[in-house]
């Protein structure tokens, strides 16, 4: 199975921050990569796919990058609702495999 | 508007049984590959099964292949998970998800259905 290891597990940080977070892959994947947004009680919301494609209607402050083992998730300017816990997942072979979150809150 | 609503969660006993059901609006159900993630109480997201679109292929998680078997019903566009030999393990709260395209990212979810297994 591929693991995915994020870093870091927990950011504190204030709005208008950039804010980065990385994601490992245990074997290189391509860019076969996800990244998710999870508020508290709600379903996860895909924001990037194919390690940096934008969702069609997610703001443009998210961006995604890399490839092969290394990725990163970056919100340009934090806003008060991306306050949240962030998981990336891997999608080049089965099982499919999340990393095990980073949150996000405010400072 | 794109929607997925599961049901069927519950409290089972050790060795119980569960069938969750998820219900899909808003767009057409027979084309697309279908998966269930669960996510246990605090943790991070697992991946538990997909079926394809007509119910071709399967595959399954090993926390849970033989105890659990995923179908739908392009009929009624519904998506079922049953789950059988239930262990304290597999509670969770369990979501149905829509595979976007040809890729395994997940770009529609349900709210999710809790199982509980306690006895």
């Amino acid at each position: 199975d591929i693991q995915m290891t994020q870093s870091p597990s927990y950011v504190s940080a204030s709005v208008g921050d950039r804010v980065t977070i990385t994601c490992r892959a245990s074997q290189g994947i391509s860019s076969w990569l996800a990244w998710y947004q999870q508020k508290p009680g709600k379903a996860p919301k895909l924001l990037i796919f194919a390690a940096s494609s934008l969702q069609s209607g997610v703001p443009s402050r998210f961006s995604g990058g890399g490839s092969g083992t290394d990725f990163t998730l970056t919100i340009s300017s934090l806003q008060p609702e991306d306050f949240a816990t962030y998981f990336c997942q891997q999608a080049n072979s089965f099982p499919l495999t999340f990393g095990g979150g980073t949150k996000v809150e405010i400072k | 508007q794109e929607q997925l609503v599961e049901s069927g969660g519950g409290l089972v006993k050790p060795g119980g049984s569960l069938r969750l059901s998820c219900a899909a609006s808003g767009f057409t159900f027979s084309d697309y590959y279908m998966t269930w993630i669960r996510q246990a109480p605090g943790k991070g997201l697992e991946w538990v099964s997909y079926i394809s679109s007509s119910s071709s292929y399967t595959n399954y998680a090993d926390a849970v292949k033989g105890r659990f078997t995923i179908s739908r019903d392009n009929a009624k566009n519904s998506l079922y998970l049953q789950m059988n030999s239930l262990r304290a393990e597999d509670t969770a709260v369990y979501y149905c998800a829509r595979r976007k395209g040809y890729f395994y990212y997940m770009d529609v979810w349900g709210k999710g259905t809790t199982v509980t297994v306690s006895s």
